[in-house]
């Protein structure tokens, strides 16, 4: 399957915590992204990594990529309860105009 | 900001019926992605468009059809609706064109339709 495949997919936390979600793949990419999805509400995007970095960072996330293992995590640092949702990533494959979304971690972060 | 604009946050039809889920976007993006989202599978790609009147199916457009007749609007019918197509429609935007690969997409509120 080309789709990026998180773990877990499930995390509960404390709040002031950090969080860590992973995202595995299999085919070669551009770009990887990470997406939030409050309850009910559409995706919003949070980072995008080339597949030539190796880190970014953006407010209290931190991103890698390893494009040898093919894996990416995604770090949220000292975590709020506002953090709660579900966080995808998404492919962005070579040649093409798709998107390939993975199934998801839903985070809770408990006050 | 962009806005992606889904003009239904739920709905309810009937078996057989044909339904039109809208969604307009005011940034002039020239792709526009419908994809539905069930528990478990993440988001799925049902049809795009990179242009006016331009469509490509995605990996699930049996049952769908689309309208890209402006450019800031992208339709997605049901021609005859069934209950398997309960779920989660997200209507998404992005830039395109030349060094532009690297965009980020722009998510709709999404639609929850059910089907009886």
């Amino acid at each position: 399957s080309q789709q990026g495949e998180e773990d877990p997919q499930a995390l509960s936390i404390q709040e002031g915590e950090n969080a860590t979600m992973n995202c595995s793949y299999k085919t070669s990419i551009n770009n990887l992204q990470w997406y939030r999805q409050n309850s009910g509400r559409g995706l919003v995007h949070l980072i995008l990594i080339r597949s030539n970095e190796r880190e970014k960072h953006s407010g209290r996330l931190r991103v890698t990529l390893d494009t040898s293992k093919k894996s990416s995590s995604l770090l949220i640092t000292a975590s709020r309860a506002a953090d709660t949702a579900s966080y995808f990533c998404a492919l962005s494959l070579l040649g093409g105009f798709k998107t390939i979304f993975g199934a998801g971690t839903r985070l809770f972060v408990k006050a | 900001d962009v806005k992606v604009t889904q003009s239904s946050r739920y709905l309810v039809k009937r078996t057989g019926e044909k339904v039109f889920l809208e969604c307009v976007q005011d940034m002039d993006h020239e792709n526009m992605f419908w994809y539905r989202q069930d528990p478990g599978l993440g988001l799925r790609l049902i049809y795009f468009s990179y242009d006016v009147k331009m469509k490509e199916k995605g990996d699930i457009p049996e049952g769908y059809s689309v309208s890209r007749e402006k450019k800031e609007r992208f339709s997605l019918i049901l021609e005859s609706a069934s209950t398997n197509q309960t779920s989660m429609y997200l209507c998404a935007s992005t830039l395109d064109g030349e060094g532009k690969r690297d965009q980020p997409q722009h998510f709709g509120d999404g639609t929850r339709l059910s089907i009886l």
